[in-house]
């Protein structure tokens, strides 16, 4: 059974800090997603990436997958207060059975 | 481009009834999802619709089912509500099953079971 991991649970950062999200998944997969997600809103999809070596970016969010390594990972540059949500990761274990299973989520919270 | 629709945005019902949760996918698209977000349980995946048919299925019980009608709108059905049944609902569609359809998500229903 795929089990997706993300750390750390809870990141409280100050504006204008860089930091990571980490995404470790279990078996293999070369489709991985992130989302975000506000207090009591649904899911807005910021990345996909589809092969290994991706790199995508939008803003001062930057997104990667290895999938040799298994580990996807999510790169906050110069954090602002908006930027305060839960991110998370999910991953198709097969390809074609739009089964998303998402990790736990990290909460993130810029501290002005 | 109206984005995902789903009704009501709050239920709240009794041990041992039945809700009925709706959802209208982005227009041209012909999958539909649904997720449950349960406090402490994160989200798990429950059904995927395509073209009228149950295509995949998670780890759920058969009281909580489905379907999809000709315009590609679904509905979920959960019998014998149980209090652990109280989460979040979230519906997402895509164009369809294939590479680099990613799922854009509803606003979701919330279900409170009493």
């Amino acid at each position: 059974e795929l089990k997706v991991e993300q750390n750390p649970l809870f990141l409280s950062m100050q504006e204008g800090k860089n930091y990571t999200i980490y995404c470790n998944y279990s078996t293999t997969s070369d489709r991985l997603y992130w989302y975000r997600q506000d207090p009591g809103k649904s899911l807005e999809s910021l990345f996909v990436l589809l092969s290994n070596g991706a790199v995508k970016q939008e803003g001062r969010l930057m997104a990667s997958l290895d999938t040799k390594a298994r580990l996807s990972t999510l790169h906050i540059t110069a954090a602002v207060h908006d930027l305060s949500a839960t991110y998370f990761c999910a991953v198709e274990e097969i390809f074609g059975n739009e089964k998303l299973t998402f990790g736990t989520g990290t909460r993130l919270t810029i501290i002005p | 481009e109206a984005g995902v629709t789903q009704s009501p945005t709050h239920l709240i019902k009794t041990r041992g009834q039945q809700a009925t949760l709706r959802c209208s996918p982005i227009s041209g698209h012909t999958s539909v999802y649904w997720y449950q977000q349960a406090l402490g349980l994160g989200l798990q995946f429950l059904l995927w619709y395509d073209e009228g048919e149950e295509r995949n299925r998670g780890n759920f019980p058969p009281r909580f089912s489905g379907r999809q009608f000709p315009n590609y709108s679904s509905e979920l059905n959960v019998n014998a509500l149980e209090l652990e049944d109280s989460a979040l609902y979230l519906c997402a569609s895509s164009p369809g099953p294939g590479i680099a359809y990613e799922q854009f998500f509803g606003p979701g229903t919330r279900l409170t079971v009493l």
